[in-house]
C-alpha cells in the first residue's frame, strides 16, 4: 500500500533562517505531488506541484521554493524564513485524482 | 472569485441529525471530486471519491455531484460526535488538486 512520509511535525526557525521540509512516498511510482499551506482555521493553499522528476509548478509567488530531485522525493524549502511563513505546511501525492495527505509540519517563524 | 467556494459555518448541530455539507465550483474542467475530514492538528483524511454525477454512498456518509450545476454535497446520517471535525471539498483538474476552504462541523452529543 501506498504511504507517505513527512518530516518534522513541528518546526520553530528564527526569521532569516533557512527552511527545508522533505516528503516522500512509497508504494507508487510516478505520483502527482503537492505542497500545500493551511493557515489557522483556513483552507488549503497550493503552494508547488509536480508532476515528474525536475518539474516544478509554482501557484503562488512566495518566498518558497521547491524540488523533486528523486520520483518520490518532494522538497520545500526557503533561503530566509519570514514571519509570514509561519503555518501548517502538508505535503500530498496523487494517482491521479484522489489525494493522500501526510501529517504535516507545523512551523513556527519567530 | 475562487474556483471552488464552501461555506465555512462552523456549524453545529445534535448527535443523529443528518448534515449536508456543500460545495459549488466554477470550472467545468475538473473531473474528480473528493471530501475530506480533517481533524484538529492533523493532515485531511479522504473520506468521498467520486468521478460522475449521481450519489455514492458509504456506510453513513453519501457523496453527490451535479456537473450540470457544478455542484457536490456531502451527507452525514445519524451524525456522531466523532464525526466533529473540519470537513474540505476538493476537486482535481489537469494534474492540480484544488480545495474549497472547508466547513467546521461540531456534533452536540
Amino acid at each position: 500500500s501506498q504511504t507517505i512520509h513527512q518530516w518534522p511535525a513541528t518546526l520553530v526557525q528564527p526569521v532569516g533562517s533557512p527552511l527545508s521540509l522533505e516528503c516522500t512516498v512509497e508504494g507508487t511510482s510516478n505520483p502527482n505531488l503537492y505542497w500545500y499551506r493551511q493557515a489557522a482555521g483556513r483552507g488549503l493553499q497550493l503552494l508547488f506541484y509536480s508532476v515528474g522528476i525536475g518539474q516544478i509548478s509554482s501557484e503562488v509567488p512566495q518566498n518558497l521554493s521547491a524540488s523533486r530531485p528523486q520520483d518520490r522525493q518532494f522538497i520545500l524549502s526557503s533561503k530566509k524564513l519570514l514571519l509570514s511563513d509561519s503555518g501548517f505546511y502538508l505535503c500530498a501525492w496523487s494517482d491521479p485524482g484522489e489525494g493522500f495527505f501526510g501529517q504535516g509540519t507545523r512551523l513556527t517563524v519567530v | 472569485q475562487k474556483e471552488v467556494e464552501q461555506d465555512p459555518g462552523p456549524l453545529s448541530v445534535p448527535e443523529g441529525a443528518i448534515v449536508s455539507l456543500n460545495c459549488t465550483y466554477s470550472n467545468s474542467a475538473f473531473q474528480y471530486f473528493m471530501w475530506y475530514r480533517q481533524y484538529s492538528r492533523k493532515g485531511p483524511e479522504l473520506l468521498m471519491y467520486t468521478y460522475s454525477s449521481g450519489n455514492k454512498e458509504d456506510g453513513r456518509f453519501t457523496a453527490q455531484v451535479d456537473k450540470s450545476s457544478k455542484y457536490i454535497s456531502l451527507f452525514i446520517r445519524d451524525s456522531q460526535p466523532s464525526d466533529s471535525a473540519t470537513y474540505l471539498c476538493a476537486m482535481f483538474r489537469a494534474q492540480k488538486l484544488v480545495f474549497g476552504q472547508g466547513t467546521r462541523l461540531t456534533i452536540n452529543p
